[in-house]
């Protein structure tokens, strides 16, 4: 399984809501990133995690609450968002986050697309 | 942080022509520069990548060439297709202190006319 996938893919919210994203792999990555990508932009960086911990927090605002359970899944849980807060939701994992060693080709799902009322 | 600059932003081709796209970079660690197609709905898709101890790797109609000393790096797809239309971005990450931060350029759309 060479596959990054996410669920759901769309998704359409009110202001007061809590939802999650969420994403799988099964390729033995032990990094795995969150990335929010708003039309016509490049993906930016939210959170990463490596070997399940959190590494990197891009100083995201706390309504959005990473979650990483296990190596092969990654939530993103989502409380009190605004509508500036939808875009395409991106999640990728790359075997390692270290590219000295050559591990960091990121794979990326195929997003959901999440729509803040 | 790394600062990673692209041109240019629009790029329109006929088919058959080549296409360049250029980026340039800040940080002299990086080591890693992956570029990455993206069709309008779809994810992001990595084409090609090279690291710092090549100066120019090619795959098929692709090549991606590396200027350490300028600090820039360029993709170059040959006998253009329909097909390659979409958006392309470059990357580069940097070590240390935000080890596994993909820096992305602002992105290419090329269109490629038939």
């Amino acid at each position: 399984d060479t596959e990054v996938t996410q669920t759901p893919k769309h998704l359409v919210m009110g202001m007061t809501n809590k939802k999650s994203l969420k994403c799988e792999q099964h390729m033995g990555h032990r990094a795995m990133y969150w990335y929010k990508q708003k039309a016509k932009k490049p993906p930016e960086l939210m959170f990463v995690y490596s070997y399940e911990k959190l590494s990197i927090n891009e100083s995201v605002p706390s309504r959005f609450s990473p979650e990483c359970p296990n190596s092969s899944l990654l939530n993103l849980h989502l409380h009190a968002l605004q509508p500036e807060d939808s875009a395409l939701y991106l999640c990728a994992s790359s075997q390692d986050i270290r590219t000295s060693l050559g591990y960091n080709e990121q794979f990326f799902g195929p997003g959901t697309r999440l729509t803040v009322l | 942080g790394e600062n990673v600059e692209q041109h240019p932003s629009t790029l329109s081709v006929q088919e058959g022509d080549s296409a360049v796209i250029k980026c340039t970079y800040s940080d002299s660690a990086s080591n890693y520069f992956p570029w990455y197609k993206q069709e309008l709905g779809k994810r992001p898709q990595l084409i090609i990548d090279i690291r710092s101890n090549v100066g120019e790797k090619k795959d098929q109609r692709i090549a991606v060439t590396l200027n350490k000393t300028a600090k820039h790096f360029s993709l170059h797809i040959t006998e253009t297709q329909p097909e390659d239309s979409a958006v392309y971005f470059c990357a580069a990450p940097r070590e240390g202190s935000t080890l596994g931060r993909l820096y992305f350029g602002r992105g290419t759309q090329l269109t490629v006319w038939p």
